[in-house]
């Protein structure tokens, strides 16, 4: 049982540049969601969804685009990279959306130049 | 008030010593609380819930005070391998609903 599958593990980027951070879970979990994790900070919301078709803004949605075709997998992408958008990048699942515990992957460290 | 607060620590103590933390929580509605440990450089894993009338598990008891909305987290004989940050998560709404809320963590050092 593979959990929370996050790639790529690691990833530098020039200011511009897109990407999109994958995230797939095993579990048959309805919600997913992306944090990002900064020094100081704790961990940050960024978008959810609740379920296939369904994705909504967290705390700090904005240069972050996300889409839930499918139960199993929750992309992230960064349209055009920016300095501040250097962080760890965590996705995670679970049955529901506020009363269950999360499972996390093991994260995608991003650095942006 | 910070919607989930705790102190940051660290909290440097030798094995075998008690710890207790303190996470306190701005929203009255939230109804869902969990203690999470994070070691450095890795992802945030549950280490347990925290119910009502309070829960242990082994060497962990966890405590909930619904009036002053403070949790509590108390390790007993600690270990050199509970050195982690804890993480303190609150629900946001009543119930299945509202996201959840992490705050930033207590850091926790045990010495030989």
């Amino acid at each position: 049982n593979a959990g929370v599958t996050q790639t790529p593990k690691f990833q530098v980027l020039k200011t511009g540049q897109s990407m999109t951070l994958q995230c797939a879970q095993d579990m048959n979990h309805e919600y997913m969601s992306w944090y990002r994790q900064d020094p100081g900070m704790g961990l940050r919301l960024i978008h959810y969804s609740v379920g296939a078709g369904i994705t909504d803004q967290g705390e700090v949605p904005n240069g972050y685009n996300v889409s839930r075709s499918t139960t199993e997998d929750f992309p992230l992408r960064l349209l055009s990279a920016a300095p501040s958008q250097t962080s760890v990048y965590f996705c995670a699942s679970s049955y529901s959306l506020g009363n269950q515990p999360q499972h996390f992957g093991d994260g995608t460290r991003l650095s942006i130049l | 008030r910070k919607e989930v607060e705790q102190d940051p620590g660290p909290f440097n103590v030798p094995e075998g010593a008690t710890v207790a933390f303190n996470c306190t929580y701005s929203n009255s509605a939230s109804q869902s609380f969990f203690w999470y440990r994070q070691d450095c450089r890795k992802e945030p894993k549950l280490l347990m819930s925290v119910y009502s009338s309070g829960n242990e598990d082994g060497r962990f008891t966890a405590q909930l005070n619904r009036a002053s909305q403070y949790i509590s987290l108390l390790i007993r004989d600690s270990k050199l391998s509970d050195s982690a940050t804890y993480l303190c998560v609150v629900n946001t709404g009543r119930g299945s609903q509202g996201n959840l809320i992490f705050g930033k963590g207590t850091k926790l050092s045990v010495k030989p």
